[in-house]
């Protein structure tokens, strides 16, 4: 499995634009690049994926490096509530039908 | 969106116990599901991939015969931890696919916390 690199953490005020990176230089062509976050005690839950084009939904936005060597999660404006731990990982599927492995992801904190 | 529901959510039990967790998909139908396990400060570790009517795929180094996964409905799945010890204390999370959905994400349950004494 390709895999991907991220900080360990970032922090972030309120409102503030939060952009949270992510190398993959191993990525194959056929690799989708998928975003979830964890919150404290919680299951993981979906904020984006994509392929080569940016993506845009209400949670986030997803900025893909035209060699896909990279890409960035973008909140555009962090609220407390976005405290939580950001995982972005390859699979070569465009939905879940692929099992997802896990890096250690990117703790955000977020201050008021 | 799609649901996915686990129970229970948090069990302590005593050493050589077994715990049976279910995770079932409310509104949709999974015919696979993945099982998850992390301990604190750590990533999301897969175990198993459950699938529907047959016998469950187990990721290197994860016992089968600790770890018994039953996929018996397209709704539930359940994960037994067999004579459980406290190194088996974590938390567990399971998670499945939903088909119609749009946007090809993996919906995760809320996760059950097992705790060995």
């Amino acid at each position: 499995d390709a895999k991907t690199t991220q900080p360990n953490s970032m922090e972030s005020n309120e409102e503030e634009p939060v952009h949270l990176p992510c190398n993959h230089s191993t990525i194959s062509g056929t690799d989708y690049i998928h975003w979830y976050r964890q919150l404290p005690s919680q299951g993981p839950e979906y904020v984006i994926h994509g392929l080569t084009s940016n993506v845009n939904n209400r949670m986030a936005s997803l900025a893909i490096a035209e060699d896909r060597k990279s890409s960035t999660l973008i909140l555009h404006r962090a609220t407390l509530r976005d405290a939580a731990v950001y995982y972005c990982i390859l699979s070569p599927f465009p939905g879940g039908y692929n099992k997802l492995i896990f890096g250690a992801g990117t703790r955000l904190a977020v201050h008021p | 969106g799609a649901v996915v529901s686990q129970h229970p959510s948090w069990v302590i039990c005593k050493s050589g116990t077994s715990v049976k967790i279910e995770c079932r998909s409310l509104d949709f139908q999974a015919t696979t599901m993945f099982w998850y396990r992390q301990f604190p400060k750590q990533s999301l570790m897969l175990m198993a991939t459950s699938n529907e009517g047959s016998k469950a795929t187990y990721e290197q180094g994860v016992e089968k015969d600790k770890f018994l996964i039953n996929h018996a409905s397209l709704t539930l799945s359940t994960l037994t931890v067999t004579s459980a010890h406290p190194e088996d204390s974590s938390f567990y999370i399971c998670s499945a696919p939903e088909a119609r959905s749009n946007t090809g994400e993996l919906f995760f349950g809320e996760g059950s916390r097992l705790t060995v004494l």
